[in-house]
């Protein structure tokens, strides 16, 4: 398998604009989980979805941010709209099935805005 | 919510070295995992414990739940293993993972 699949790898973008960060999760796997890391806060986790459906949003910053996962094999990340604080960057990671299974961690997003 | 405390921030060590991380959490929990962040930024998973220790190659993983602790263990460091190490529980009192700060590790050759 070709692991945990993200893209874009880098996103500059001004205030204001609309950002979609991509996931493509590790065929099998269940759960899948959103991160944002910087250097303030360290690792965060944003969103989880089980079996695509959104468990628990309780660490999505704002309602600017919104997270979809249409199907097994995909997910996305938007912003709208964006802002400098929310430079950043985003892994998404999946795992078998929740926290309690090991996490397969993507390359990440790494996302400026200006 | 649950305080996760990793020690020491920053490690420098001298290959060859025997490296111990320490993590220590405030509330009860069902599972801890230990992360390897390499300075590139990619993100690995090491282990995940519920109990016990679980031992992978030179790298070792205890927890005491009890004491509410753990440790990472790295036998014969090389400079390879120069990270950022990052702790981070499950449940107590919160839903989803709860991450440490991170220790960052340089071992020179």
């Amino acid at each position: 398998d070709a692991g945990v699949i993200q893209s874009p790898r880098h996103e500059v973008t001004e205030m204001g604009q609309e950002v979609t960060l991509r996931c493509k999760p590790i065929s099998g796997h269940n759960s899948l989980f959103w991160y944002r890391q910087t250097m303030m806060r360290g690792l965060e986790l944003l969103i989880y979805f089980n079996n695509n459906v959104p468990i628990d949003d309780s660490g999505m910053p704002e309602d600017r941010f919104s997270a979809k996962m249409p199907n097994a094999s995909f997910s996305t990340l938007k912003i709208q709209p964006s802002e400098p604080r929310d430079s950043a960057v985003y892994f998404c990671a999946s795992s078998l099935a929740g926290f309690t299974y090991e996490q397969y961690f993507g390359p990440g997003t790494r996302l400026t805005v200006t | 919510k649950n305080e996760v405390e990793q020690s020491p921030q920053n490690l420098t060590a001298q290959e060859g070295e025997f490296i111990t991380i320490n993590c220590s959490y405030s509330v009860g929990i069902s599972a801890l995992h230990w992360l390897q962040q390499h300075p590139g930024g990619g993100i690995v998973s090491l282990f995940m414990l519920s109990s016990g220790k679980k031992k992978h190659g030179r790298l070792i993983a205890t927890i005491n739940i009890q004491e509410k602790h753990s440790s990472l263990h790295i036998t014969a460091s090389h400079p390879r293993d120069s990270a950022v190490y990052i702790c981070a529980v499950v449940g107590g009192g919160a839903d989803g993972l709860t991450f440490g700060k991170g220790t960052h590790l340089i071992i020179q050759p």
